[in-house]
């Protein structure tokens, strides 16, 4: 069965620095890997997915992941981090089809002035 | 394009009462999901229903809980009576049927979930 690990619970940073969130994987084939962010108040609101390709993956509010397959990680970036990304943010996988998604258990992130 | 709705936002209820959460997909998705979040655990699936059949029940915690999604559109998740345990933020997802186009399938989105307090 797939798993996912978040191995930081809660991460601080300035606004305007960088930002760099963890997620490791265990799925035997390739998988489908999401992240998707928590507001206050809101829903999931899915950020990107990488399916296949480049391992190199946009997403929406100026976000991107890589996927390394040999370090079987889906780490989140963001150059310049903005108050309002203020949210947690959960990494998520996927065997492909119809199945369930599988998640980690959330990083939530604070941004100081 | 409408996204995923959940009714209530928020319900406090005792031990032993009776509680029908429900979801609207997004129209036209056939796959409907159901997922919870007990006290800052990770988010775990519950069930998922291929229209108005039940594709996946695997992850009901137990037969207290009821789901159904009559005429394929939207779906009621009841939990009865419910037990403490029970509290925590219910979450409803949906996706397309593509079967050439597995991303369109696999892509969830969900809904803003109902948190469901049990004193």
């Amino acid at each position: 069965a797939q798993s996912v690990t978040q191995p930081d619970i809660h991460i601080t940073v300035s606004e305007g620095a960088s930002l760099e969130l963890r997620c490791n994987y265990s799925y035997g084939a390739t998988p489908y890997l999401f992240w998707y962010v928590q507001s206050p108040g809101q829903g999931l609101q899915l950020l990107l997915k990488y399916f296949s390709g480049d391992t190199l993956v946009q997403g929406i509010k100026g976000f991107e992941a890589e996927f390394k397959r040999s370090q079987s990680s889906f780490n989140l970036r963001k150059p310049s981090v903005h108050w309002s990304d203020a949210a947690e943010y959960f990494c998520a996988v996927s065997t492909g089809g119809y199945q369930k998604v599988t998640f980690g258990t959330g990083t939530k992130l604070q941004v100081i002035p | 394009e409408a996204g995923v709705t959940q009714f209530p936002s928020h319900s406090v209820i005792e031990k032993g009462q009776t509680v029908t959460l429900r979801c609207d997909p997004i129209s036209g998705h056939d796959n409907l999901y159901w997922y919870r979040r007990v006290m800052g655990k990770e988010i775990k699936f519950l069930l998922h229903f291929v229209k108005e059949s039940k594709q996946d029940e695997s992850g009901m915690p137990n037969n207290r809980f009821l789901a159904e999604r009559t005429g394929g559109t939207y779906s009621t998740l009841k939990v009865q009576p419910a037990e403490l345990e029970d509290s925590g933020v219910y979450f409803c997802a949906s996706s397309q049927v593509r079967y050439r186009l597995a991303e369109t399938t696999t892509t969830q989105y969900f809904g803003p979930g109902t948190r469901l307090t049990v004193l």
